[in-house]
Order: structure tokens, then sequence, then C-alpha cells
């Protein structure tokens, strides 16, 4: 199995720009997560998706961040436009829900907004 | 709503030290409960986990961990230590259906 798969693995951008981050959860896996890793806040919980349907989004910091999830088997998650605040490392999730299963996490993509 | 506090935000020890890094959530229901490593440069990966059962639950790398419910907590032992475990240790806690994760702690073995 490949697990989870993120792209890009490093991003840098300069403020004002679109980034777009992307998943590819593990197959047979319904539930996805996008968190984000910072000194300060630790690994916090963007949103989640069952079934490719968006559940929780309660984490989503601001209106310029949006995820989707067209398919079992990819998802994005969007920042436009971007700040340096946003600079952090972005982790993918996945797990079988319902199952006796951890979450497995993808490489992260590390954002530098300059 | 779930939440999960982790006592120690930085720990350092000697190699062959014992290791005790605290761990207490708050939800009203049942929970599935982790603990997740991450070493410099890497992603999370799991050490172990608690669904039902035996609330003594052994994971890799010689890491266990105990369920105590009428504490509400899930702390994260070993007995002794190595250089090779400086990492940063996350306890983590699925009540609904998401998982929410803990600040942290950054552990530091000496050699």
């Amino acid at each position: 199995d490949a697990g989870v798969i993120q792209s890009p693995r490093h991003e840098v951008t300069e403020m004002g720009q679109e980034v777009t981050l992307r998943c590819k959860p593990i197959s047979g896996h319904n539930s996805l997560f996008w968190y984000r890793q910072t000194m300060m806040r630790g690994l916090e919980l963007l949103i989640y998706f069952n079934n490719n349907v968006p559940i929780d989004d309660s984490g989503m910091p601001e209106d310029r961040f949006s995820a989707k999830m067209p398919n079992a088997s990819f998802s994005t998650l969007k920042i436009q436009p971007s700040e340096p605040r946003d600079s952090a490392v972005y982790f993918c999730a996945s797990r079988r829900q319902g199952s006796a299963t951890e979450a497995f996490f993808g490489q992260g993509t590390r954002l530098t907004v300059v | 709503a779930q939440s999960v506090s982790q006592h120690n935000h930085h720990v350092i020890l000697s190699e062959a030290a014992s290791l005790e890094l605290g761990c207490n959530y708050s939800y009203g229901g049942t929970v599935n409960l982790f603990w997740y490593v991450q070493y410099p440069g890497q992603h999370l990966q799991l050490l172990l986990k608690y669904f039902s059962g035996d609330p003594l639950v052994k994971g890799i790398k010689g890491f266990e961990a105990e369920f105590i419910k009428s504490k509400f907590s899930f702390n994260l032992r070993k007995p002794s230590v190595q250089w090779s475990d400086t990492a940063e240790y996350f306890c983590a806690v699925k009540g609904d259906d998401k998982i929410i994760f803990g600040k942290g702690t950054r552990l530091h073995i000496l050699p």
C-alpha cells in the first residue's frame, strides 16, 4: 500500500497567491482529515470528510480556506489569497470509518508564504 | 466537544531513564485513544491505540499506555528510554468521528 500521498512536499509562494494542496487517501479509507501543524498551535484539525462529504469544517480558520473531496481518492485544500501567517506544515490523514483503526498520515506539505 | 491536554511541553531525560508523559482528555461518551510519534522532519506514526478491552495497551518500541477512565487519562510510559526516542509525542482522542490531538510533548534524550 502506498499510504497517504500528499503533494507538493514543499511550497513557497508569495503573499496573495492561491495555493492548492493535494491528498490521495489510502484506498478503501472513507474518512479524510486535514490538519495544520505550527509551533504555536500544535496540530489543529481543519476539516474532515466522511464518504466525500464535509462533516465538520469548524477548524477552518477563515473564508480564505476551502477544501473539497470530489471523489473517494482525491482531496484538495485551497488557500486564496495566502498570507504569511498561513505558513505551516499541512497534513492529510485517512482512516476507515467505523473500524477499530487509527488515522494514517501523509508526509505533509510544508507551506511557506513570503 | 472533545479535547486533549498534554501536561508536559518539553521533557529532557538521560538514556535509560524511565518516561511518563501525561495525557488527559475531555469527552462525555465512549472514546478511542491514541499516541503518535513524530520524528524530526517526518510525519506522524502510530505508537499505540486503545479501543476497548484491557486498559493497559502495549505498543511498538517498548512503549505502553494505561487508560484510566475515572481520571480521563491515557498516560504514555517507557521503562528505559533510548537516544533514538528523541521525537515529539502526541496524544489523540476520537469521540465522535473526528480525531483531536494534544499540543504535543517534545522529548529530548541525552546520550
